[in-house]
């Protein structure tokens, strides 16, 4: 069965990077839509970034151009979110999400999510 | 950016009663929304998408209507296991895909 498990999460310092990591098993990433949104502590969802099924197409919030970059690696199976100069305003569990069949950029699939915590 | 307006922010209802939930888009995106169920500690689960259609393994008590600017996420009878935080989410026009604020269930 489809499954999504990040990883890669912690405190870290403002200004600094991290890179979280979500290894898909059940299908092949090089076939959906990947996403990651975000919820920060006690709020709603917010959606981050998305790369399309052929690595061609990257689109991110306003929030975070610029900062963070979207990969995959195909071989790994494995989707990436780079995040660099972060922000207090980061804060929050980032969870990496698969485009349902038939319904794109739709959250069929939801890994558990990682914690980042952005503190001095 | 599409804004979506949930209401209530919380509806306070027993088991066995009946949910209706509101969506409402600052512009149409036709039938482009789904709606998603929360619960503490969990990541969002896909309930509802393209306005009607429920996601697999969703039960019938769940449904989904509206099209345009209006939608309705109706539960008939309230389970224990659905008492939670609800959103909507549009993906009629995007970047960026927009959630709502949500609407929280809970027990009275």
């Amino acid at each position: 069965q489809v499954q999504l498990v990040e990883s890669g999460g912690g405190v870290v310092q403002p200004g600094r990077s991290l890179r979280l990591s979500c290894a898909a098993s059940g299908f092949t990433i090089n076939t959906y839509g990947m996403h990651w949104v975000r919820q920060a502590p006690g709020k709603g969802l917010e959606w981050v970034t998305f790369i399309s099924f052929d690595g061609n197409n990257k689109y991110f919030a306003d929030s975070v151009k610029g900062r963070f970059t979207i990969s995959r690696d195909n071989f790994k199976n494995t989707l990436y979110l780079q995040m660099n100069s972060l922000r207090l305003e980061d804060t929050a569990v980032y969870y990496c999400a698969r485009d349902y069949l038939g319904s794109s950029w739709t959250f069929g699939y939801w890994g558990q999510g990682t914690l980042v915590t952005i503190s001095s | 950016e599409i804004v979506l307006t949930q209401s209530p922010a919380t509806l306070s209802l027993s088991p066995g009663e009946r949910a209706t939930l509101s969506c409402r888009a600052s512009q149409s995106v036709g039938s482009y929304l789904a709606w998603y169920q929360q619960k503490p500690g969990q990541a969002p689960r896909l309930l509802i998408y393209d306005a009607s259609n429920r996601a697999s393994d969703i039960p019938p008590r769940f449904s989904g209507s509206g099209s345009g600017t209006d939608f309705t996420l109706t539960i008939t009878s309230l389970e224990p296991e659905d008492f939670a935080i609800y959103y909507c989410q549009q993906r009629y026009s995007r970047p960026p895909l927009t959630f709502g604020g949500g609407t929280k269930v809970e027990i009275k």
